[in-house]
C-alpha cells in the first residue's frame, strides 16, 4: 500500500526566510511524488512532481522539492518565503509498482503561515 | 487548454434530501476522473474514480454514488444525505499517463453543509 505522511500540521516562518514543508512516503515499489497548494475554499493547485531523473525538482512560484530515496522523503522548499505563500500544502504519492493511474494518496496537509 | 468546472460552489441541504454535484472537463478526451472529500480543511479522501464512461470504482463504502454518463462528465449523488456527508467535495481529472506519472487537476470545490 502507498501512503504519505506530513509530520507537521503547522509551519510558521518569517517573510524572506527559507521554508521547508516535510513529506515522507511509503510505497512497495518506486514512487511518483507530487506537491499541491490549496488556498481557502479553493481547489488544489499543482506545484511540482518527481517522476524520475534529477532528485531536485523545480516547480511553480519558486518552489522546489528534493527526492531522497534513502530517507523516503520529498520535502518542499523555497529559499525566500512570501506572505502570499501562506496556504495549505499537500504531498501526494502514486506507487508505480501497481501500474495504477487511479490511486493518488494525499497527506493530511501542512498549513504554512508566513508572517511579515 | 484544459479546464475543469465544478458546481455549485456552495450548497446547504437538509438531512434526507438528495444530492447531485456535477463536474465537467473541457479540452481533453478520455480523462481519468476523481471525486475527493476534504473534511475540516485537512486531508483528502478519495471517494470514486473513473477510467471511462460507465466505469466507476469506489474507494470506501458510503452513502454516496458516482456516475459518468459522458466522457468528460462526472456526477456525485446521494439519495438521502446524512449530517456526516458535510464537507468540501473536489472533482479532479488527470490524463492517462505512463504508470501513473500524470498530475491531477482540481476543480474549485463544492462546500456542502447538511443541516
Amino acid at each position: 500500500a502507498q501512503s504519505v505522511a506530513q509530520p507537521e500540521d503547522q509551519v510558521n516562518v518569517a517573510e524572506g526566510n527559507p521554508l521547508t514543508v516535510k513529506c515522507t512516503y511509503s510505497v512497495s515499489g518506486n514512487p511518483y511524488l507530487f506537491w499541491y497548494v490549496q488556498y481557502p475554499n479553493r481547489g488544489l493547485q499543482f506545484l511540482l512532481k518527481y517522476i524520475t531523473g534529477d532528485n531536485l525538482v523545480k516547480g511553480s512560484y519558486g518552489f522546489e522539492a528534493e527526492f531522497n530515496k534513502s530517507q523516503t522523503s520529498f520535502h518542499l522548499k523555497k529559499p525566500s518565503a512570501l506572505v502570499s505563500d501562506s496556504a495549505l500544502y499537500f504531498c501526494a504519492v502514486r506507487d508505480i509498482l501497481f501500474n495504477n493511474n487511479n490511486d493518488m494518496r494525499f497527506g493530511a496537509g501542512t498549513r504554512l503561515t508566513v508572517k511579515p | 487548454s484544459q479546464t475543469i468546472h465544478q458546481w455549485p460552489a456552495t450548497l446547504v441541504q437538509p438531512v434526507g434530501s438528495p444530492l447531485s454535484l456535477e463536474c465537467t472537463v473541457e479540452g481533453t478526451s478520455n480523462p481519468n476522473l476523481y471525486w475527493y472529500r476534504q473534511a475540516a480543511g485537512r486531508g483528502l479522501q478519495l471517494l470514486f474514480y473513473s477510467v471511462g464512461i460507465g466505469q466507476i470504482s469506489s474507494e470506501v463504502p458510503q452513502n454516496l454514488s458516482a456516475s459518468r454518463p459522458q466522457d468528460r462528465q462526472f456526477i456525485l449523488s446521494s439519495k438521502k444525505l446524512l449530517l456526516s456527508d458535510s464537507g468540501f467535495y473536489l472533482c479532479a481529472w488527470s490524463q492517462v499517463g505512463v504508470r501513473g506519472n500524470t498530475e491531477a487537476f482540481f476543480g474549485q470545490g463544492t462546500r456542502l453543509t447538511v443541516v
